[in-house]
């Protein structure tokens, strides 16, 4: 079962950040936050990763709290093309271990 | 070019059939998954290769077996198809890495097979 927890939708207005919360109180110490995307009908993507420090790369920004029991996930100037499924996902960093896959988050973006 | 690939994309089957499902990766990962995704949109690992080894098998009945020929291809054949079979297929790959900061183990998906048994 998956350890996180989301809400089940989110709104967001294009041009806007979208900021997508996640729970994941029962996180162990070596446990990673890791977040993926599907857009309708494709495969899932990655987004971003992190341990306890905040992490920033091209597509989003990762804020996990001070006690890691829960994160953001931020896409700074939301679009059309960011409507889709979110997942949090937590995990350990080793060798061919499997995403457990919650319900997600879908984030509709609308102009 | 594309780094991970399936086919067929679609693939429609009477139930009791025996049919495969091809995945191959091009970007010289060493482990390979299968998902399943449902009706209810739940995605599910099935199974993970390393090194053509298998290194997850999850609850899935034994009519499903992957094979792995090599370290570029991981197939899924499925005997005697059912109807609650049906559901979209995902082929994953990853490089393992200890470097947490990387994007190793970072897993990419390809495109999918959906499947129909009817």
């Amino acid at each position: 079962d998956a350890k996180t927890t989301q809400p089940t939708s989110m709104d967001c207005a294009e041009g806007r950040a979208a900021n997508l919360p996640c729970n994941h109180s029962t996180i162990s110490g070596n446990e990673y936050v890791y977040w993926y995307r599907q857009i309708h009908s494709q495969g899932p993507q990655y987004i971003i990763h992190g341990l306890k420090n905040n992490e920033t790369n091209e597509m989003a920004s990762l804020i996990i709290t001070e006690d890691r029991k829960s994160s953001t996930l931020i896409l700074p100037h939301a679009t059309l093309r960011d409507t889709a499924v979110y997942y949090c996902i937590v995990r350990l960093n080793q060798a061919g271990t499997a995403l457990i896959f919650g319900k997600g988050t879908t984030l509709s973006v609308s102009s | 070019d594309t780094a991970v690939s399936q086919t067929p994309k679609y693939l429609v089957t009477q139930m009791g059939n025996d049919k495969s499902i091809k995945c191959e990766q091009n970007l010289g990962h060493d482990t390979m998954y299968w998902y399943k995704q449902d009706s209810k949109k739940f995605l599910k690992i099935m199974f993970s290769y390393n090194n053509k080894e298998l290194i997850i098998n999850e609850t899935v009945p034994n009519r499903f077996s992957p094979k792995s020929p090599d370290k570029a291809h991981l197939n899924l054949h499925i005997n005697s198809l059912e109807l609650g079979d049906s559901a979209v297929y995902f082929c994953a790959s990853s490089q393992t890495s200890q470097r947490s900061r990387s994007s190793y183990n970072e897993q990419f998906f390809g495109p999918g097979t959906r499947l129909t048994v009817l």
